[in-house]
């Protein structure tokens, strides 16, 4: 069974940093492309970021370029997510999300999700 | 730009089927989607990914009650036989190298 578990949230001054962990298991986590989402409170899903699954390539979103990095070891089936310089806007939950798809229209959709992990930036 | 439309809301009762629509960008007609359905307080979980063709691959043990279609720019979630659990927030979501974009997300209240 694919699982994804986050952690690392909790609440955090503005202007100071966080890093999110997601552990994987029940599948081959060095084979497969990893994201981050995230989702404001009563708001939806925002894109945050991607690695490949040889850790080559990564891609953000504008509102986070500069500020977040996102990393994985797979010797340790672990995807991170090393936020710093935080507002009051990057309040929100964070998921990672599997990548899907295929070699000829890429890997960009998500077949599997966690359930969350929870950032406040606040003073 | 690449842009996915949805309606905020929708409603349908209890047994009947319902048909979400997401809209892509005109620029972006032939984009594959993807369908991620969330739950009150839970985390999302993906329900299928729908071809251009209508074509549509379903997550694993999603029913096939669900399903998708296609028409232009237009890409739909069927839902059929309607359940109270089927009451959630409906999202679709798109990609181009280097973004990944979701729409706004459709409410579903099922009556």
């Amino acid at each position: 069974e694919v699982q994804l578990v986050e952690s690392g949230g909790g609440l955090v001054q503005p202007g100071g940093s966080l890093r999110l962990s997601c552990a994987a298991s029940g599948f081959t986590f060095s084979n497969y492309e990893m994201n981050w989402v995230r989702q404001a409170p009563g708001k939806g899903l925002e894109w945050v970021s991607f690695i490949s699954s040889g850790d080559r390539t990564t891609y953000y979103a504008d509102s986070v370029k500069g500020r977040f990095t996102i990393s994985r070891d797979n010797a340790k089936n672990s995807l991170y997510l090393q936020m710093s310089s935080l507002r009051a806007e990057d309040t929100a939950v964070y998921y990672c999300a599997r990548a899907a798809g295929d070699s000829t229209y890429g890997w960009g959709y998500f077949d599997y999700w966690g359930q969350g992990s929870l950032v406040t930036v606040s003073s | 730009q690449l842009v996915l439309t949805q309606s905020p809301s929708a409603s349908a009762s209890l047994g009947a089927s319902v048909k979400l629509t997401c809209t892509l960008s005109s620029r972006h007609s032939t984009y594959a989607i993807a369908w991620h359905r969330q739950r009150p307080e839970k985390g999302p979980r993906y329900l299928m990914k729908l071809n251009n063709d209508g074509s549509h691959i379903r997550g694993d043990g999603i029913p096939d009650r669900f399903s998708g279609s296609s028409s232009g720019a237009a890409r739909y979630l069927t839902i059929s036989s309607l359940q109270s659990e089927d009451e959630a927030d409906y999202y679709c979501q798109t990609w181009v190298t280097g973004s990944r974009v979701f729409g706004g997300g459709t409410k579903l209240t099922v009556l």
